[in-house]
This record gives C-alpha cells, structure tokens and sequence, in this order.
C-alpha cells in the first residue's frame, strides 16, 4: 500500500504477557519513528531508527519495551511483561530522510488493552 | 510537565466562519512547529509547519502564526467546513532534532452546517 501500515490494528493482552507490533512504513522511507498516544493525550515520541540503527531511543519508559528494524524497513516494538499502564494507542511514523523537516506520515495505530 | 500546551480541549464554529486552534510552549529550544489533524481511527495527518524564523505560513485555507515573543503560535482555518472537524495537534521540535516531536493534547474541533 501507499501509506503506513501497521497490525494488529487492536490487540487485548492479559498483565504479564509480552506483546509484538509491527510497523510497515512508505516504501523507501529511512526514518522510522514509534509513538505512544494515551487517553486524552498527545501522541508521545518512543523511539527513532535512521535506517536499520536506533538513533534516538530516550523516549522509552523503562526497558520492558525495546523496538528492531533489521533490514531497515518493517520495524517491531516489543513490550515485555506488559502492565495495565502501557495501554494506549500505539503508532509508527516514516519519513523520506529524518530530521525535523521532513514530513512524518503516521500509520493508523495499534490499540493495545491490557487486561 | 507540558512543554507544548493546548489549552482548549474543544472548539466548536459555525461553517463559513473562522477557526483559531491555539497552541504554547514552553521551551525556547523549540525552533520548529508543526499542526496535525487526526480523524477518529486514523493516524495523525501533517496539515502545515512554521520555522522559528517566520511569523508566519499560509496554506490554502490554512494559516499558522508564531509569536515567538509569546511563545505562542495559532493556526486559522477560513472559511470553516464541515469535513474540518477533527483534533488538531500542535507539534514543536528542537534545531537540530531527529525529527522527534513533541505534541500538545489536541483541540477537537467541531464545525456545524
């Protein structure tokens, strides 16, 4: 497709469990960002990847949550030993280059509930 | 604490008129400003941007001005339409950031027929 896509588009997963998503970003977009989106809040940056290499992880609560890119396209943000404070919206961004001017494009988001 | 801050949660217009979204920060480090707008259900979508060397962009029926002074910036939307209503999130980056934003809460915006 053309625009970011990112599965499961919901996901309800129990305290303790560990829990996958997936971001598939613009075709030959470099950048790749993760965000985080609770209720009634704004989007809150996670972590940025230029390419396959996490250039700005700072955004990252604690290290339960830890985020790939292998091959510099898809990425994965993993969050271990889940806790009913991660529930939120999560969503990836994808720019052409990276940098502050380059536009990021937001996939709709994976909504994650934990029971 | 929230550097970037959307004051009203909600907004509501007549269509035809004019909406002012407003939107301040806190951190003179910030030196870029972005809007986006988010339908329910959707990602946020980038509507128009302002460097800190500007006071002012213009996009069609979109306009974003910075008070730097004030550390305040507005976005105006004229004339309102109906296919507007949506939140609108103010944005702002560092000079030199990667690109990482730092968003406001959003203003639903809702313009009536």
């Amino acid at each position: 497709g053309a625009g970011v896509s990112q599965t499961p588009s919901n996901k309800v997963t129990e305290k303790g469990k560990y829990v996958e998503l997936r971001c598939d970003p613009i075709s030959g977009h470099t950048a790749l960002y993760w965000y985080r989106q609770s209720l009634g809040q704004g989007p809150e940056f996670l972590i940025y990847f230029q390419g396959t290499g996490a250039a700005d992880d700072s955004g990252l609560p604690n290290d339960r949550f830890f985020a790939v890119r292998p091959e510099g396209s898809v990425s994965t943000l993993k969050i271990q030993r889940t806790e009913r404070g991660d529930s939120a919206v999560y969503l990836c961004a994808s720019s052409r280059g990276g940098g502050r001017d380059e536009t990021q494009y937001f996939g709709p988001g994976t909504r994650l509930l934990v029971l | 604490d929230q550097q970037v801050k959307q004051n009203s949660p909600s907004l509501s217009v007549q269509e035809g008129r004019i909406s002012i979204l407003n939107c301040d920060y806190t951190n003179s480090m910030f030196d870029y400003f972005l809007w986006y707008k988010k339908y329910p259900a959707e990602g946020p979508t980038f509507l128009i941007s302002i460097s800190s060397i500007k006071d002012k962009n213009e996009d069609g029926r979109f306009t974003v001005f910075l008070n730097k002074s004030a550390k305040h910036l507005s976005l105006h939307i004229v004339p309102s339409q109906p296919g507007d209503s949506a939140v609108y999130f103010c944005a702002a980056a560092y000079g030199g950031s990667q690109g990482n934003l730092i968003f406001g809460k959003g203003t639903k915006l809702s313009v009536k027929p």
